[in-house]
Formats: C-alpha cells, structure tokens, sequence
C-alpha cells in the first residue's frame, strides 16, 4: 500500500512568514495526526482529525496554527506568523480504525530564521 | 494529561549484547503502548506494541514488558546488531489501537561493531 505523503520535504523561511504543510494519509485510514517534532525530543500531537472533523486540538497553538483536512482524505497545516521555536520537524500520521499504531509520513523540515 | 518519561536518553552497547529501555507513564487509563524506532533522517517505524492485558510479548530479538501496577513498560532487544542503531520512541495511548499517543523523549541506541 501506498504509505502517507507529505510535502514539502524542506521549508526554509524568516521569522513572521506564513507556511503550510500538506499530508495525503493511506487510503481509507479515517484518522489523521499532525505532530510537531522538535531536535532532540519525542514528537508532540497538535491534532487529531477523525474523518473531516477535529476530535482533539487541545495542543494546537491556535493564535497561529491552524489545520483542516478536507473531504476527510488530505489535510493541511499552516502557521502564520512563523517564529523561530517553530523550527521542527512536522509529522503526519494516519491510522484505521482497529490499527495497530500509526504509520507516519516522511515530515516536513521547518526552518525558520 | 499524559505524561511519559524514556531513560536512558542515550545508550551504547557492544554488538551482540542486550538493550534495555524503560519508559513510565502517569495516566492509569492508557491502555496501548506502541514503540518506534527512527533512523537518522527517517520517519519513525512502529517495531512493536503492546496492549494493558498482556504483560509480555516478544517479535524475534526484540521484546516488551508491561507492569500496570507501576505503570512502566520496557524494550528490550537481544543479540543486538550495528543496524539496530537508531532512536527509539516508547508511546502511551488511551485507546485500544492507535489514538492519541503521547510519546517519551526518546532513547538513541548505538550498537559498536
């Protein structure tokens, strides 16, 4: 099958620009993850989509993040204004239901200077 | 919410000898306990997990211990190998399955030839 899509692969951008991240999950997977994986730490949930619909965004910094996944199947994140604790790497994620944990994509590394 | 602690945050061992990481968690209602492995530059892998009902469960070289009363759980893989090299992830979930996981800091273990 194939795996979760994730682009870009690199962003590099100044501090107070806007950015956003797109995530195609496995077909058929109902469940989409967004985590943010900061250097030297274990990846941390921003939020959780159950089909379209948001089932936990209690981590999501929303004054400047925001996520949507349309039609239930792709999903962006975006953040604007950027700052420099931004800087990580975002994962995707997507699970069916019954799964055995989740299979993540390949992430976005964000820079920003 | 969830609170899950890793040690050690940095493991060396001889090739062909045991690895052991151990992981706490505080939420006594997490109930599934995934464990990811990432490489350099990689998406993190899910290698094993393992649910509140069972205490132990073993793929190959590599095993996971559960203790519910204190609320921590271990990796342990064998006969370790120079590809084993890598950081690893415990993760805690209410849910059965997949779900929110809240993930440790992580473990990176080389293995020396």
């Amino acid at each position: 099958e194939a795996g979760v899509a994730q682009s870009p692969r690199y962003k590099i951008i100044e501090k107070r620009q806007s950015v956003a991240f797109w995530c195609n999950p496995i077909s058929g997977h109902a469940t989409l993850y967004w985590y943010q994986q900061i250097l030297g730490q274990g990846p941390k949930l921003l939020i959780q989509f159950q089909n379209n619909g948001v089932v936990d965004d209690s981590q999501l910094p929303k004054d400047r993040f925001s996520a949507e996944r349309l039609k239930g199947v792709d999903s962006t994140l975006k953040i604007q204004p950027a700052k420099l604790e931004d800087s990580a790497v975002y994962l995707c994620a997507s699970s069916s239901t019954g799964a055995n944990g989740y299979t993540f994509g390949s992430g976005t590394r964000l820079t920003v200077v | 919410g969830e609170n899950v602690e890793q040690h050690p945050s940095t493991l060396s061992v001889q090739e062909g000898d045991s690895a052991v990481i151990k992981c706490t968690y505080s939420d006594s209602a997490s109930n599934y306990f995934p464990w990811y492995k990432q490489e350099l530059g990689k998406r993190p892998q899910l290698i094993i997990d393992i649910r509140s009902n069972v205490g132990e469960k073993k793929d190959q070289r590599i095993a996971v211990t559960l203790n519910k009363t204190a609320k921590h759980f271990s990796l342990h893989i064998t006969e370790t190998q120079p590809e084993d090299s890598a950081v690893y992830f415990c993760a805690a979930s209410t849910n059965t399955n997949a779900g929110k996981s809240t993930f440790g800091d992580g473990t990176t273990l080389t293995v020396k030839p």
